[in-house]
């Protein structure tokens, strides 16, 4: 079966800018969480979303933001732009969302300039 | 605060050495622990939950909630686990996981 996917794959944006990045969780999987990862900070936990509502939310500011639609793919959208926002973003789904095994994207490469 | 701890950032072993790559936690209630892997050029994968008690590609990992750690043990290295680790906790029903920094184990020849 097809694994995540993200998309676009490589973004370069300005500050100030805003951002929406995609993830299409594999089929039948209704849970999908973000993180972001950064070499500083590693993985962090950004939200996850079950069945279209927002489960859980990670220790991020009020710029960050996300969704799910029926079909169960996610978006997420980063408002004003700054160049700490520069990290891969990493979509994974999960069959229910109550465990932690979690089927990874290969991420989305967001660079602030 | 939950965190999850990693120390080393490079393990180098020979092929055939056993290896254990560490990582300790601070959790205040009953945690579930993983380990996930990164193979080059491939996605961040599960390798092994604590609760499944398996071995996984010869690894195996105990929770020693004693010492708050969950170190994941190979008696054989095999070049083919060269890879970046992730050790990683989860603070609550769903996915929202804590991980470690991440640990690279390169295994030569």
């Amino acid at each position: 079966k097809a694994g995540v996917t993200q998309t676009p794959r490589y973004l370069i944006k300005t500050r100030g800018q805003q951002v929406t990045l995609s993830c299409s969780p594999i089929s039948g999987h209704r849970s999908v969480s973000w993180y972001q990862q950064t070499p500083g900070q590693g993985l962090q936990f950004l939200f996850e979303y079950f069945s279209e509502t927002q489960r859980n939310k990670g220790n991020f500011p009020g710029r960050f933001s996300g969704r799910q639609f029926s079909n169960s793919r996610s978006e997420m959208n980063v408002s004003t732009l700054e160049l700490g926002d520069s990290a891969l973003y990493l979509c994974a789904s999960a069959r229910d969302g109550l465990t932690g095994e979690l089927f990874f994207g290969e991420g989305s490469r967001l660079t602030v300039l | 605060a939950q965190r999850v701890t990693q120390p080393e950032k490079l393990l180098s072993v020979f092929k055939g050495a056993p290896v254990e790559l560490k990582c300790n936690y601070s959790y205040s209630g009953s945690p579930e622990l993983f380990w996930y892997v990164q193979y080059s050029r491939q996605r961040l994968q599960l390798l092994l939950r604590h609760i499944s008690r398996e071995s996984i590609k010869g690894f195996t990992a105990d929770l020693n909630k004693g010492e708050t750690s969950f170190h994941l043990k190979k008696p054989f290295a095999q070049e083919e686990d060269s890879a970046m680790y992730y050790c990683a906790l989860s603070q609550r029903a769903g996915t929202a996981l804590i991980f470690g920094k991440g640990t690279t184990l390169s295994v030569s020849s």
